[in-house]
């Protein structure tokens, strides 16, 4: 049972431009989501993250929308880089309940930046 | 400030044995997650640690167990291994009431 799902496997964009990843989740206990980066063989490394209370965080490059009414978020990366190249992974978690504590995350999309 | 700490970072073993990985979490930080990262899978949670107390376990049989030590150290367990245990085992560890997460760089387990 997937409860977080990011739908694109894969994105490719050219250096310079709007980079945007989505991410859908179906569990309304979630109230806080988080984006991570990841480069292979190694841990993911937390990018940005937004609570439930706001519609839009933003840090430097990095910004993320949340519509709690579509249960969807997106990862804006403005301007890509090429070492924006990774896979990014959507989590979430539910602050309270039997999974305190519990992240979930999606699959990943493989985002590629070309020069 | 020391980031999460994993060792060892690789591990060959044959299926049959079982098999220690250990965690050191951010200082300061009492709450130790594990999880297993699969390329058919993705990041599944195994379960997770705060005081010494398992919270709350993710989906896996027995064989996968683990513990926290009182200096908040923790360790993961695998017994009877099989060829599906090879994985990417992440460990994460987190403030009291913290919502973000730190991983480690993980420990590369594979079962031959």
């Amino acid at each position: 049972d997937q409860q977080v799902k990011q739908n694109s496997p894969s994105l490719s964009v050219q250096e310079g431009r709007i980079s945007i990843l989505n991410c859908d989740y179906t569990n309304s206990m979630f109230d806080y989501f988080l984006w991570y980066k990841k480069y292979p063989a190694e841990g993911p490394t937390f990018l940005i993250s937004i609570s439930s209370i706001k519609d839009k965080n933003e840090d430097g490059r990095f910004t993320v929308f949340l519509n709690k009414s579509a249960k969807h978020l997106s990862l804006h990366i403005v301007p890509s880089q090429p070492g924006d190249s990774a896979v990014y992974f959507c989590a979430a978690s539910a602050g309270r309940g039997s999974t305190l504590g519990r992240l979930y995350f999606g699959r990943g999309t493989q985002l590629t930046v070309w020069p | 400030k020391a980031g999460v700490t994993q060792t060892p970072r690789y591990l060959i073993k044959t299926r049959g044995q079982q098999v220690t990985l250990s965690c050191s979490p951010i200082s300061g930080h009492r709450s130790v997650s594990w999880y297993q990262q699969t390329p058919g899978q993705g990041l599944q949670f195994l379960f997770e640690y705060f005081s010494e107390t398992q919270r709350n376990k993710g989906n896996f049989p027995g064989r996968f167990s683990g513990r926290q030590f009182s200096n908040s150290r923790s360790e993961m367990n695998v017994s009877t291994l099989e060829l599906g245990d090879s994985a990417l085992y992440l460990c994460a560890s987190r403030q009291t009431g913290g919502r973000g997460y730190t991983f480690g760089s993980g420990t590369r387990l594979t079962v031959v």
